[in-house]
Order: C-alpha cells, then structure tokens, then sequence
C-alpha cells in the first residue's frame, strides 16, 4: 500500500518554509526521504526509525511519529537548489519489509 | 568512488523485442532493486535480490526477468511480454534489507527505454 504525500506540489519563494507530509495506513519500521532532481536518480536524504526520533540534514530535518504512521520534511529558508520532486518511502511488515515510494511532491523555489 | 552504474542512458525497442538493462555495483551491497518510474509518478518495484542466486518478484513484475549470478550485478530483461515499456528503469542497492535497515538506497542514473 502506497503512503499518501500532501501536498501533491508547492512554490515557494527563497527564503521561504515548507513542510510535506507522509502517511501511511500501515504500521512502520522505517521512513526514508529522497529528492529527485528532473532527468535524475532519487538522492537519499534521511532515514527515520521505529521510535519517534527527529533528523536534521542541512536546513532539512524530518519527524516521525510512529503510532500516527505520518512522517514530516521541514525545509527552512529553501534555496533554489532545494528544487526537485521529494519522495517518502515507508517500510512495514504487512508489506513484506520492501521499500514502498510516494506519489513524490513536487517543489519549486523561485528566486 | 564506489556507485552503481547503469547502460545504457537510453535505449530504443521495437515492437516484439527483448532488451536487457545493465546494473553495477561497487558497493559491496548484498540487497539490490529494480524501480520503474512513469512521468508524474513514484517509483514502482519490479524485482528485488537481497542475496546472489536468489531474487523475489516486486509488484509489477509481469512481463520482466532478472538473474543475480554475481553480488555485484543484477541484469533487468524486458520481455515482448511487457505491453507498456515505455518509462525510466532505475536500479538501486542498500546495506541490510526491511526492518533490519539503517541506511537508505543508492540510486543509478537510470535508463530511460523507448518503444519505437
């Protein structure tokens, strides 16, 4: 079953934040990000485990709240390299512990 | 500087073919995918291999074949089988599989395949 990501695309302004969301209706082991760029390969991010921790990568950090099944990316003071499609990708047992992606979020920074 | 490499960047089929997509790795990763991605869409599992001689069907298998004969390799061969090729394959790896996983993905380039 595939998590849900909102909003489906946003614009931003630099300097500006923007948070996407990811849920799931099954019970996670792990959440992972990735962005892809256009034309390119998706570059790993981050990944969240079990037990509700928060990461920071750069100005990008994510939470996960595991008896919610939701995961969020937070984007502070975006930069227009900050542009791409965002994917979440959830692993659960009732999905045979695969990788399983989003529909992905498109963002797009303007200068 | 280890990564995965994929070939070709593109590849045209015609009608009835079958054509195999490369996949290489120098990571020393024992688990490896392959992910199909259709425009405006995520990322679909073909087939995973998460040891040498050994590989599971993914949710969009049909019309798709793979081998792992070596830890560093995992061909993907779309068969005249597959009525919709048309889209952008890309293979990956990762240390550790499922629950036990720590870290995330490493992505080839991909090969973006074209019925003609």
């Amino acid at each position: 079953q595939q998590p849900v990501q909102s909003p489906q695309a946003v614009i931003l302004r630099e300097g500006e934040d923007a948070v996407i969301n990811c849920s799931s209706s099954k019970a996670l082991y792990s959440v992972h990000w990735y962005r892809q760029k256009h034309g390119e390969a998706p570059v790993f991010l981050m990944i969240l485990l079990k037990g509700g921790e928060q990461k920071g990568h750069e100005k990008i950090s994510a939470s996960f709240n595991e008896k919610k099944q939701q995961s969020s990316l937070y984007l502070t003071a975006s930069q227009l390299s900050y542009s791409g499609t965002y994917f979440c990708g959830t692993v659960s047992m009732e999905y045979g512990n695969k990788l399983v992606f989003g529909a992905g979020t498109i963002l797009r920074v303007k200068s | 500087d280890g990564g995965i490499t994929q070939s070709p960047k593109y590849l045209f089929r015609k009608e009835g073919q079958n054509v195999t997509l490369s996949c290489e790795q120098n990571l020393n990763h024992d688990a490896m995918y392959w992910y199909r991605q259709d425009p405006g869409q995520g990322l679909r599992l073909i087939y995973y291999s998460q040891i040498v001689n050994d590989f599971q069907k993914g949710d969009i298998a049909e019309g798709y074949s793979v081998s792992r004969e070596k830890k560093e390799s995992f061909p993907l061969t779309v068969t005249s089988a597959q009525k919709n090729p048309t889209a952008f394959y890309l293979c990956a790896s990762s240390r550790g599989t499922g629950q036990y996983q720590v870290y995330g993905y490493t992505f080839g380039s991909g090969t973006r395949l074209t019925v003609v």
